[in-house]
């Protein structure tokens, strides 16, 4: 089965660090590009940031450029989400989604999410 | 603010036709890149709903079409569905901003 997985949420001051993980199974994760999307309680979608298959590329949103770092590990088959300097309002669910080969670059596969939620 | 505007909601009567327009700019839809349409169900994460502009994932209902002109795009539903009762969101790619974009979801109620 095709599938993306995240881990690494919870609870973090402002001003913390947290590393998300995201866990590919079910297809060959190093021909992929992936992405980081997250979503705000009660709000809408918010791509975050990208990574081609071979890191070569990486692009990030404005609203975490200087913060956030994403990373791949082919050899694990995982993505990551390193969130340093972290504000209130970067809490949300964070999706890692599959960039389809075939889809014109839709997000054809999403992980269910991990929770990120800033707060003193 | 989202980049791609979306109606905050609509709704129709099971059987009936409901439409999504999705406006944007001449620096994603009207670039021209593509426009993707998810769904997503309560509690739930997105999932593919439309690709490309008008084509369906295998497995999406073909009551489920989608077009683009120009600038803006739409979502259809034709011969809603109780299950239909989601949230959708368009989004395109923006040269400017060098990154994806969403609208920012609309909400279909079934009633």
């Amino acid at each position: 089965e095709v599938q993306l997985v995240e881990s690494g949420g919870g609870l973090v001051q402002p001003g913390g660090s947290l590393r998300l993980s995201c866990a590919a199974s079910g297809f060959p994760f190093s021909n992929y590009e992936v992405t980081w999307v997250r979503q705000a309680p009660g709000k809408g979608l918010e791509w975050v940031s990208y990574i081609s298959d071979t890191t070569t590329s990486i692009y990030y949103a404005d609203s975490v450029k200087g913060r956030f770092t994403i990373s791949r590990d082919n050899t694990k088959n995982s993505l990551y989400l390193q969130m340093n300097s972290l504000r209130v309002e970067d809490s949300a669910v964070y999706y890692c989604a599959r960039i389809s080969r075939i889809a014109d670059d839709a997000f054809d596969i999403w992980g269910q999410g991990t929770m990120v939620i800033v707060s003193s | 603010q989202s980049v791609l505007t979306q109606p905050p909601s609509v709704s129709g009567a099971p059987g009936q036709r409901v439409t999504i327009s999705c406006t944007g700019s001449s620096t994603n839809i009207g670039a021209p890149h593509d426009v993707h349409w998810y769904q997503q169900l309560p509690g739930t994460a997105p999932k593919l709903l439309i690709y490309g502009n008008v084509y369906r994932p295998s497995g999406v209902p073909g009551r489920f079409s989608a077009s683009k002109s120009g600038t803006s795009a739409s979502l259809a539903i034709t011969g809603l569905q109780a299950e239909d009762e989601a949230n959708y969101y368009c989004q395109s790619y923006d040269s400017t901003l060098s990154g994806w974009v969403f609208g920012g979801g609309t909400k279909v109620t079934v009633l």
